[in-house]
C-alpha cells in the first residue's frame, strides 16, 4: 500500500514563474491537507480539501496561491508570480475521513525560488 | 488560534537512557494530538496519537501522556537508540480538520 506521494521532491523557480506541486493521497484516502515548513519550523496549515472541494482554505495566502483535488488526478497546489519568501517545504498530508484524525504525510517538495 | 509549544528546543541523551519532550497547548477544545517525527529530508511520520478521553499510550518503547486541565502532554521515549535521533514535532487539533504544530525538538542519542 504506497503512502503519500508528492512530485517533485525539489523544485527551483526564478521569481515570477509559477510553481505546481502535486500530491497522491494514500490508496482509500479522498481527504487532503497542504502544510508549509520553513527552515527550523513546524509545519504551518494552508488548505484542506475532499475530491472537487475546498473545505478549508483559512491558512493559505489570499493572493498567488491556490489549490484543487479533481475527481481524477492529484490535488495540486499552485503559486503564481514566486518570490523569495515562498521558497520552504511544502508537504501534504492525507487522511481516510473528516474530524481530527491521523494524517499521513508524503515526502514533501522543496521549492527554492532564485 | 490554537497555539502549541514545545520544551526543550534541543535534547542529547546517551543511548539507553529515557527522553521526555513536552508540549503545551491553549486551546481546551482540542482534543486529538499526535506526535511526529521527521528524519533529514523527510516527511513527518506519525509514531503515536492520543484523543483528550485517554490519559496515557503506549506503544513499545513510545509512550504520550495528557493533562487536560494543564493542558500538556508529553512523549517518553525509553530505551533510546541512535536511530531514535531525529526531530520531533507535536501538534493539536485545531477546529475540525487543521493540525497545529509545535517547532519541534531535535533529539540526539549518543552511542
Amino acid at each position: 500500500n504506497a503512502g503519500v506521494m508528492q512530485n517533485p521532491r525539489h523544485l527551483v523557480r526564478r521569481r515570477g514563474q509559477e510553481a505546481r506541486l502535486r500530491c497522491s493521497p494514500m490508496k482509500g484516502h479522498s481527504h487532503v491537507y497542504w502544510y508549509r515548513q520553513l527552515p527550523e519550523e513546524g509545519l504551518k496549515f494552508m488548505v484542506y480539501l475532499q475530491k472537487e472541494n475546498i473545505i478549508d482554505e483559512s491558512g493559505m495566502p489570499k493572493e498567488r496561491f491556490s489549490a484543487e483535488f479533481p475527481k481524477e488526478g492529484p490535488s495540486i497546489l499552485r503559486i503564481q508570480q514566486v518570490v523569495r519568501g515562498d521558497s520552504a517545504a511544502y508537504f501534504c498530508a492525507s487522511s481516510p475521513g473528516q474530524g481530527p484524525i491521523e494524517q499521513y504525510f508524503g515526502p514533501g517538495t522543496r521549492l527554492t525560488v532564485t | 488560534g490554537e497555539n502549541v509549544e514545545q520544551h526543550p528546543s534541543t535534547l542529547s541523551v546517551q543511548e539507553g537512557d529515557s527522553a521526555v519532550i513536552k508540549c503545551t497547548y491553549s486551546d481546551s477544545a482540542s482534543n486529538y494530538f499526535p506526535w511526529y517525527k521527521q528524519e533529514l529530508g523527510k516527511g513527518p511520520q506519525l509514531i503515536i496519537d492520543i484523543r483528550s478521553n485517554v490519559g496515557e499510550k503506549k506503544d513499545q518503547r513510545i509512550a504520550v501522556t495528557l493533562n487536560k486541565t494543564a493542558k500538556h502532554f508529553s512523549l517518553h521515549i525509553t530505551e533510546t537508540q541512535p536511530e531514535d535521533s531525529a526531530v520531533y514535532f507535536c501538534a493539536a487539533s485545531e477546529g475540525n480538520n487543521r493540525l497545529a504544530f509545535g517547532k519541534g525538538n531535535q533529539v540526539v542519542v549518543i552511542p
